[in-house]
């Protein structure tokens, strides 16, 4: 069965530090992966997608199958990304999977 | 564009009773999904619709159902409420293209008492 694990429920880090949000997967498929975001009071929004291989808001993510994880990094944190992030998981081509979001605070 | 939108924003229900949530899809989209995101949760997946008819259905009980009109609006209706289906529920909206991208709407915040 299909899964996504994001283990942390909290991350809190400094502003510049780096941060890194951790999501895991189990599908027996190929996998695509998403990471969306949801700021205080704004609706769920695409942060970004793995085929893309895009950069957005200084934000990457690798799809790593051998580890079946797909993490969120960022070099340099700002106190804007302090957000709510889901990772999820697309199967039978068009139905998510979230896992349960991890809650970032950029600390000024 | 406004996006995807829903209605209503809050709604207090009573053990029992019958719900039903509305969406208006994104401008250009076709496909509506249903979402339930209880407190502390992600969203699961409930079902989608696509050209009137229910194309794919998550783990939900048939107390939950939905229609598609054809202006690609959708409504969710859940009936016999029960307290665990106080969430907030979020539509999506997308393309029929496979993977291609939801834009969810705001949610409606269901509280039953």
């Amino acid at each position: 069965a299909q899964r996504v694990t994001q283990p942390e429920k909290l991350l809190s880090v400094f502003k510049g530090a780096p941060v890194e949000l951790k999501c895991n997967y189990s599908y027996s498929g190929s996998p695509e992966l998403f990471w969306y975001v949801q700021y205080s009071r704004q609706r769920l929004q695409l942060l970004l997608r793995h085929i893309s291989r895009e950069s957005i808001k200084g934000f990457t993510a690798d799809l790593n199958k051998g580890e079946t994880s797909f993490h969120l990094k960022k070099p340099f944190a700002q106190e804007e990304d302090s957000a709510m992030y889901y990772c999820a998981l697309i199967f039978r081509g068009n139905q998510f999977y979230f896992g349960t979001g991890t809650s970032l605070t950029v600390i000024p | 564009d406004a996006g995807v939108t829903q209605s209503p924003t809050h709604l207090i229900k009573t053990r029992g009773q019958q719900v039903t949530l509305r969406c208006s899809p994104k401008s250009g989209h076709d496909t509506v999904s249903w979402y339930q995101q209880a407190l502390g949760q992600g969203p699961q997946f409930i079902f989608q619709y696509y050209e009137e008819e229910e194309r794919q259905r998550g783990n939900f009980p048939d107390r939950f159902s939905g229609h598609q009109f054809p202006n690609y609006s959708s409504e969710l209706n859940v009936n016999a409420l029960l307290l665990g289906d106080s969430a907030l529920y979020l539509c999506a909206s997308s393309r029929a293209e496979p993977n291609y991208g939801y834009t969810f709407g705001s949610g409606t915040r269901l509280t039953v008492v």
